[in-house]
């Protein structure tokens, strides 16, 4: 059994551009939540994706969206992007919304 | 809001040290409680998951409690191993919100021979 991937590995954009992050789930799960993690703090919760639509959302703007796609994989988009996106990107994947999350080994983005 | 907190912060021991590593939370209506490991740049590992009707949960060398009324939950790690040096994180389920974790900052441990 294939646990989670995500793509790339690391991650070098400049202010004001914008990412494209992936998420591969793992088999037998269609709910995919992505969390931030900056350097010395805990994963925050950006948004869940359950079925191919949003599911709940944190506390980050707009311009932080997401995908599901009918494989379960998902993305993460980040435009315009700031200095403070910098920061580890988790996947974790579950097979139901409220099923324990496994995560991925997550994507190093440095914005500068 | 629910906060979740960890304390210690950072904690160096030698080698076979019994542990405890604490966590608080302030809202007691959780689902359930989850304690990962995490290696420096690395995802995160899943140790132990609590549901909020259980008072604990066992594998090998690892214990972690939940005391909901309270607010708090421990992980004791016995005879601690050099293996062991990681970040551990609490992360509560909230009742309201059952699609997302809402992490505590860490608690940072060296194991040293």
């Amino acid at each position: 059994e294939t646990g989670v991937t995500q793509s790339p590995t690391h991650l070098i954009k400049t202010r004001g551009q914008q990412v494209t992050l992936r998420c591969s789930s793992q088999s037998g799960h269609n709910t995919v939540s992505w969390y931030q993690q900056a350097l010395g703090q805990g994963p925050q919760f950006i948004f869940q994706y359950y079925r191919e639509e949003e599911n709940g959302r944190g506390n980050f703007p707009p311009r932080f969206s997401g995908l599901q796609f009918p494989n379960y994989s998902s993305e993460l988009n980040v435009n315009a992007l700031e200095l403070d996106d910098s920061a580890l990107y988790l996947c974790a994947s579950s097979r139901d919304s409220y099923y324990e999350q496994y995560f991925g080994p997550g994507t190093r983005l440095t914005v500068t | 809001k629910q906060e979740v907190t960890q304390i210690p912060a950072a904690l160096s021991v030698p080698e076979g040290e019994n542990l405890v590593l604490n966590c608080s939370f302030t809202d007691s209506a959780i689902y359930n409680l989850q304690w990962f490991r995490q290696d420096p740049g690395k995802g995160l590992t899943s140790l132990l998951l609590i549901q909020s009707s259980q008072r604990e949960q066992t594998s090998g060398r690892l214990n972690a409690s939940l005391d909901k009324s309270s607010g708090r939950s421990t992980l004791y790690i016995a005879a601690s191993q050099p293996g062991d040096s990681a970040t551990y994180l609490c992360a509560v389920r909230p009742q309201s919100n059952t699609d997302k974790l809402i992490f505590g900052t860490g608690t940072r441990l060296q194991v040293f021979p």
